[in-house]
């Protein structure tokens, strides 16, 4: 079965901190996708980072990285010194390839705290 | 500008009378999909649509319908709505997924409550 965790449900850190969002995957499938969205207050899903199976290179983008481990079916994101606008709700994503459906964790809220 | 749309942005509305919610792309994508957003979770995909004509079941699609006679639009149909249908529903679209592995632009969400 394929399944998406984010254990954490709720995190609260001060600003400038730094913070990193699990998530756990399950496939059993070769070829996937994964993938990280931003839900601010606002409610928009903001699309983030993509990734698939065959690439585990760690990518950086500004005070966002991400780290993909096969080894441990782990997709973690860390956002260094946290800032009041990265509050939001994140969201990390799994395709498998042969079906198309998506198989989206629970979520994270993550509150900045100033 | 590129976008999904999503018409209503909010409804409330009573047991058992029919409603439509409107998804549009602009985009030519191939790949449309609906879900739900209820709080502890996450997102649900309730259908999806890879072409026209083509829609499967996704998680959720227990009380819904869709249909995909135009590549840009792919409406979410509640026959007979109940309040466990209230949910935030979000309607998004890809080029592909299969292949291409493109993210989904999502609309901005539409808030539907059932009384």
């Amino acid at each position: 079965a394929q399944k998406v965790t984010q254990a954490q449900t709720e995190i609260s850190v001060v600003e400038k901190e730094d913070v990193t969002l699990d998530c756990v995957y399950e496939t059993r499938d070769t070829t996937y996708y994964l993938f990280w969205y931003k839900q601010p207050p606002s409610g928009e899903l903001v699309f983030l980072i993509r990734r698939n199976s065959f690439d585990e290179q760690n990518e950086i983008s500004g005070r966002y990285s991400w780290n993909f481990q096969k080894s441990t079916s782990s997709f973690n994101f860390t956002i260094t010194a946290s800032q009041v606008v990265d509050s939001a709700v994140y969201f990390c994503a799994l395709i498998m390839n042969r079906d198309d459906k998506i198989i989206f964790g629970k979520g994270t809220r993550l509150h900045i705290l100033p | 500008e590129a976008q999904v749309t999503q018409n209503p942005r909010y409804l409330i509305t009573v047991t058992g009378k029919k409603l439509t919610v409107t998804c549009s792309q602009n985009m030519n994508h191939e790949y449309m999909s609906w879900y739900r957003q209820d709080p502890g979770l996450g997102l649900r995909q309730i259908y999806y649509s890879m072409n026209v004509e083509v829609t499967d079941k996704g998680d959720v699609p227990e009380g819904y319908k869709v249909s995909r006679k135009e590549k840009r639009n792919f409406p979410l149909i509640l026959e007979s709505p109940s309040p466990n249908q209230t949910s935030l529903y979000f309607c998004a679209s890809s080029p592909s997924l299969g292949q291409g592995n493109q993210p989904q632009h999502f609309g901005d969400g539409t808030r539907l409550s059932i009384l």
